[in-house]
C-alpha cells in the first residue's frame, strides 16, 4: 500500500528564513506529487506540483525531488507569517490502474513563521 | 480551474441521523472523489464517484454509511448515514483536472452529537 510520511512539525522559522518541508513516499513508482496548503479552518489549496523528471521552481516556492531517496522537498524562500499553515503532501495514484487519480496524503506539517 | 461549492458549510446533527452534502462544479467533470479529515488528521479517500457507475468505496468505507450519487458530470452528493460521533469530521469533494491535478471544495464542517 502506498504510503507518505511526513514529519507533523510543528515547523517554526522566522520571517525571512527559508523553511525547508520533507515527505518520503514508499511507493519507487510514483511519477508525480503534489504540494498543498491548508490554513486553520479551510480546505486543501494545491500550491506546487512536480513530476519525476525534475525539479520546480514558482515564485517563492520550489520543489525538489530525491528519486534515490525517495523524498521530496518543499522549499519556501523569504518565509512570511502568511506563510503559516499546514503543509500536505500527496502521491496520486498510478495513471492507468484502479488507483488513477487518488491522492494519498501524508499526515502534514504544521508551519508557523513567526515576525 | 473549476469553482467548487459544497453544502451545507456546516451542520451540527444528532446521533442516528443521516446528512447529505451537496457538491456542485461550475463545469463538466469526469472524476470526483470525496475525503474525510477528522479532527487533527490529514485527508483520507472515502470513495470515487464517476458518472454512469456506482461508486467505487476505499478500504473501510462501505456504501451503506456513505452513499454516493453522481445524476450527472457537475454534481454529486454524499451522505453521511446512521451518524455517531465518530462521524465528526470535516467531508470534502474534490474533482480532478488537467490530468492528475485535484482541486478540493471548500468543505462540510460535521459536528454529530
Amino acid at each position: 500500500q502506498k504510503e507518505v510520511e511526513q514529519n507533523s512539525g510543528p515547523l517554526s522559522v522566522p520571517e525571512g528564513a527559508i523553511a525547508s518541508l520533507n515527505c518520503t513516499y514508499s511507493d519507487r513508482g510514483s511519477q508525480s506529487f503534489f504540494w498543498y496548503r491548508q490554513y486553520s479552518g479551510k480546505s486543501p489549496e494545491l500550491i506546487m506540483f512536480i513530476y519525476s523528471n525534475g525539479d520546480k521552481e514558482d515564485g517563492r516556492f520550489t520543489a525538489q525531488l530525491n528519486k534515490a531517496s525517495q523524498y521530496v522537498s518543499l522549499l519556501i524562500r523569504d518565509s512570511q507569517p502568511s506563510d503559516s499553515a499546514t503543509y500536505l503532501c500527496a502521491v496520486p495514484g498510478t495513471a492507468g490502474g484502479t488507483s488513477y487519480g487518488k491522492l494519498t496524503f501524508g499526515q502534514g506539517t504544521i508551519l508557523t513563521v513567526h515576525p | 480551474s473549476a469553482v467548487i461549492s459544497q453544502k451545507p458549510s456546516r451542520d451540527i446533527c444528532q446521533r442516528g441521523t443521516s446528512l447529505t452534502i451537496q457538491c456542485q462544479v461550475d463545469s463538466q467533470v469526469t472524476m470526483m472523489f470525496w475525503y474525510r479529515q477528522q479532527p487533527g488528521q490529514s485527508l483520507t479517500l472515502i470513495a470515487t464517484a464517476n458518472q454512469g457507475s456506482e461508486a467505487t468505496y476505499e478500504s473501510g468505507f462501505v456504501i451503506d454509511k456513505f452513499p454516493i450519487s453522481r445524476p450527472n458530470l457537475t454534481f454529486s452528493t454524499l451522505t453521511v448515514s446512521n451518524m455517531s460521533p465518530e462521524d465528526s469530521s470535516i467531508y470534502l469533494c474534490s474533482l480532478l483536472a488537467g490530468g492528475e491535478t485535484q482541486y478540493f471544495g471548500p468543505g462540510t464542517r460535521l459536528l454529530v452529537l
